[in-house]
C-alpha cells in the first residue's frame, strides 16, 4: 500500500534555529513529490515539486531535497512568519494526477 | 489570475440535510480536484475532473456525495443526508496539467450538528 509519513508531527524552534522536516514514502512509480505550506483556516499553498532523486529546489529560507525513499525540507534561520503546517504529497505515475498527502508537520517559530 | 474561489467559506447544517459547495477554478486550468481534510490530517482525495469529465472517484466518495463540473468551468460538490462524520474542510484545487502543481482554494468548512 502506498504510504506517506511526515515527521516530526510538531516542531518548535527559536527564531534563527535551523532544522529539517522529513517526508518518507513507500510508493511504486513515483512521478513527483510536492511540498505545500498551509496556514490555519486556509488551503495549502504550493512550494516545490521534485521529480528525481538528487534534485534540490530553494525558495528564500526553504530548501527541498529528494532521495529514493524520502524528502527533506530544510529551513534555514527561520522567522516567526514561517510558522505553519508543512505538507508533502506524492504523485504516482498511474494515478491521474491525484496527490497522496502525508499528515503534515506543524512548525512553530518563536521570536 | 484571481486564484481558486470556494463558496461558502463556512457551512453549519443539521444532520440529515443536504448541502452544496461551489468551486470556481483558475480559468485556464482544465483539471479540477476535490479533497477533504479533517483536523490535524493531510487532505484526502475525493474526485477529479478533466474539463467536464469526472475521471476518478475515491472510495471515500459514498453514494451520498456527488460532484459535477458542467461545461468544464465551475464545479459543485453535493452531500446528501449529511452525517456528523462529514464535518471537515472541503478543498478544491485546479491545475493546468499533469506536470503542474495544484492551486488550492481556501476551502469550505462544514460542521454537521
Amino acid at each position: 500500500e502506498d504510504q506517506v509519513t511526515q515527521s516530526p508531527e510538531a516542531l518548535r524552534l527559536q527564531e534563527g534555529e535551523s532544522s529539517s522536516l522529513n517526508c518518507s514514502y513507500t510508493v511504486s512509480g513515483l512521478r513527483g513529490l510536492f511540498w505545500y505550506r498551509q496556514d490555519p483556516g486556509k488551503g495549502p499553498e504550493f512550494l516545490f515539486t521534485l521529480y528525481s532523486a538528487g534534485e534540490e529546489k530553494e525558495k528564500e529560507r526553504l530548501k527541498a531535497t529528494l532521495t529514493k525513499k524520502e524528502s527533506f525540507l530544510h529551513i534555514t534561520a527561520p522567522k516567526p512568519e514561517d510558522s505553519a503546517t508543512y505538507l508533502c504529497a506524492v504523485q504516482l505515475g498511474n494515478a491521474g494526477n491525484m496527490l497522496t498527502f502525508g499528515g503534515g508537520t506543524r512548525l512553530m517559530v518563536k521570536p | 489570475d484571481t486564484g481558486v474561489s470556494q463558496n461558502p467559506r463556512h457551512k453549519i447544517t443539521k444532520r440529515g440535510q443536504n448541502v452544496t459547495f461551489r468551486c470556481d477554478p483558475i480559468s485556464e486550468h482544465n483539471r479540477l480536484y476535490w479533497y477533504r481534510q479533517t483536523l490535524g490530517q493531510g487532505p484526502e482525495f475525493l474526485t477529479y475532473f478533466q474539463n467536464e469529465a469526472q475521471l476518478e472517484k475515491s472510495r471515500l466518495l459514498s453514494d451520498r456525495f456527488s460532484a459535477e463540473r458542467p461545461k468544464g468551468s465551475f464545479s459543485t460538490l453535493e452531500i446528501q443526508r449529511t452525517e456528523q462524520g462529514d464535518s471537515a474542510m472541503y478543498l478544491c484545487a485546479s491545475s493546468r496539467g499533469a506536470n503542474y502543481g495544484y492551486t488550492f482554494g481556501s476551502g469550505t468548512r462544514l460542521t454537521v450538528v
